[in-house]
């Protein structure tokens, strides 16, 4: 089974600081990669995804992340953080076997953007 | 077009009774998942449903159970609650079972509180 690892569970930055999470994952075929951001008191809310093609993808509010097959990650990046950027981020993966739309979900990612 | 709707919003039940809790997907998608959100466990997969047939599902007990109907909209029902049972309930649809494309769009949750 497919499984989801996020390395940083809290995160504090300042404003304007760079952000990277990290999120690798455990399976050997083809995948489909998402990041889920979920602010406070409202509901997941999708950032960006990876189905096929070039393994940069650019996201809502200035994200991107980068598809890494040979290292399993697919890491996600902002070049500098807002307040409004506090939120907890979820990496997921779905895999390609005509499974249906079974997401595995990392631990999830606690940031906290300080003024 | 209407995100994916989740009623009721917030549940309080006591161990030992059953509760039912509903999802309308977006207008147009056939499949619907169900989540489980705890502190403890993260975002845990339920089960999916495609064209009433559940097509996925989790490492759940058998107290746990679904069903979709004809227009999609699907229900999941806990029997003989436990206090571990509560959790926020998510329920995301998505327009493909599967593919290469098959995002998922998620409801506001249902949050549940086993006394």
């Amino acid at each position: 089974a497919q499984s989801v690892s996020q390395h940083n569970h809290h995160v504090i930055l300042s404003e304007a600081a760079s952000l990277e999470l990290g999120c690798n994952y455990s399976y050997g075929g083809t995948v489909n990669l998402f990041w889920y951001v979920q602010y406070p008191g409202q509901h997941l809310q999708l950032l960006l995804k990876y189905f096929s093609g070039d393994p940069l993808v650019k996201g809502i509010k200035g994200f991107e992340a980068e598809f890494i097959k040979s290292k399993f990650s697919f890491n996600l990046r902002k070049p500098s953080v807002q307040w409004s950027d506090t939120a907890e981020y979820f990496c997921a993966v779905s895999i390609l076997t005509g499974g249906g739309n079974k997401l595995t979900f990392g631990t999830g990612t606690q940031l906290k953007v300080e003024l | 077009k209407a995100g994916v709707t989740q009623t009721p919003r917030y549940l309080i039940k006591t161990r030992g009774q059953q509760v039912t809790l509903s999802c309308s997907p977006i207008s147009g998608h056939r499949s619907v998942s169900w989540y489980q959100q705890t502190p403890g466990q993260g975002l845990q997969f339920l089960f999916e449903y495609f064209s009433e047939t559940q097509r996925n599902k989790g490492n759940f007990p058998g107290r746990f159970s679904g069903r979709q109907f004809s227009n999609s909209r699907s229900e999941m029902n806990v029997s003989t609650l436990e206090l571990g049972d509560s959790a926020l309930y998510l329920c995301a649809s998505s327009f493909t079972v599967s593919g290469s494309y098959n995002e998922q769009f998620f409801g506001p949750g249902t949050r549940l509180t086993v006394l």
